[in-house]
């Protein structure tokens, strides 16, 4: 079966720096999301990793290693606006593209 | 370029009876997923349409909940008859192919059911 786990809560300062892990066990991987979902809101779309390595999005970054099953967010130079939580998506199944989440680490930035 | 379209926003009903929710995706997004979201928990992947078939149904309470996608475009999730524990967001989402995967979401309906 498919499994995902990544932190429950997390707390950080503003300003500071966070990283968020997401570890996952799956068939057929197509690629690993994370989302951002605000209290209330839907999830909005964060980034998309398919292949090893860093992608960079202005202040946020994502890490993948296909062959540790494992994934991290990087948050820089942390907003109070990014109190939030945040879910690792593994996409898989081949052409069927399916989608799973995780259970969401909830982030809360402090003064 | 129009969003995940879904309504009602909001919804109370009492146990045993019957709901339904809609969902319009992303024109052209041949994928189509409901979600259940309890709070202070993950989205759960309720049912998945690739155009008007089924790609993964197996966590749909078949005894209760129905979902149909006819001519691959809209969708429709049933519940009937709802219980307490069917309290929860209930998330439309589309994406375009498995090459461009990317899902968008829908705002959501939450329902109590009391």
């Amino acid at each position: 079966g498919q499994n995902i786990d990544q932190p429950t809560e997390m707390t950080a300062t503003e300003g500071a720096i966070v990283q968020i892990n997401c570890t996952y066990q799956t068939s057929g991987f197509n690629g690993l999301f994370w989302y951002q979902q605000h209290a209330g809101e839907a999830p909005t779309f964060l980034s998309y990793n398919v292949l090893d390595g860093l992608e960079e999005k202005g202040r946020f970054s994502s890490f993948l290693s296909r062959s540790k099953g494992y994934s991290y967010l990087l948050l820089k130079e942390l907003q109070m606006k990014d109190s939030a939580s945040y879910l690792c998506a593994v996409g898989f199944g081949g052409a069927t593209n399916k989608l799973i989440f995780g259970t969401g680490t909830l982030l809360a930035v402090q003064p | 370029e129009a969003g995940v379209a879904q309504s009602p926003r909001y919804k109370i009903i009492e146990k045993r009876q019957s709901v339904a929710f809609w969902c319009n995706p992303i024109s052209g997004h041949a994928t189509l997923y409901w979600y259940q979201q309890i709070l202070g928990q993950g989205p759960k992947l309720l049912i998945q349409f690739q155009n008007n078939g089924v790609v993964d149904d197996s966590q749909l309470p078949k005894d209760r909940f129905s979902a149909e996608r006819l001519k691959g475009v809209d969708s429709t999730l049933k519940i009937q008859p709802a219980k307490l524990e069917d309290s929860a967001v209930y998330l439309c989402a589309s994406s375009y192919t498995a090459d461009n995967p990317e899902a968008f979401f829908g705002q959501g309906t939450r329902l109590t059911v009391v």
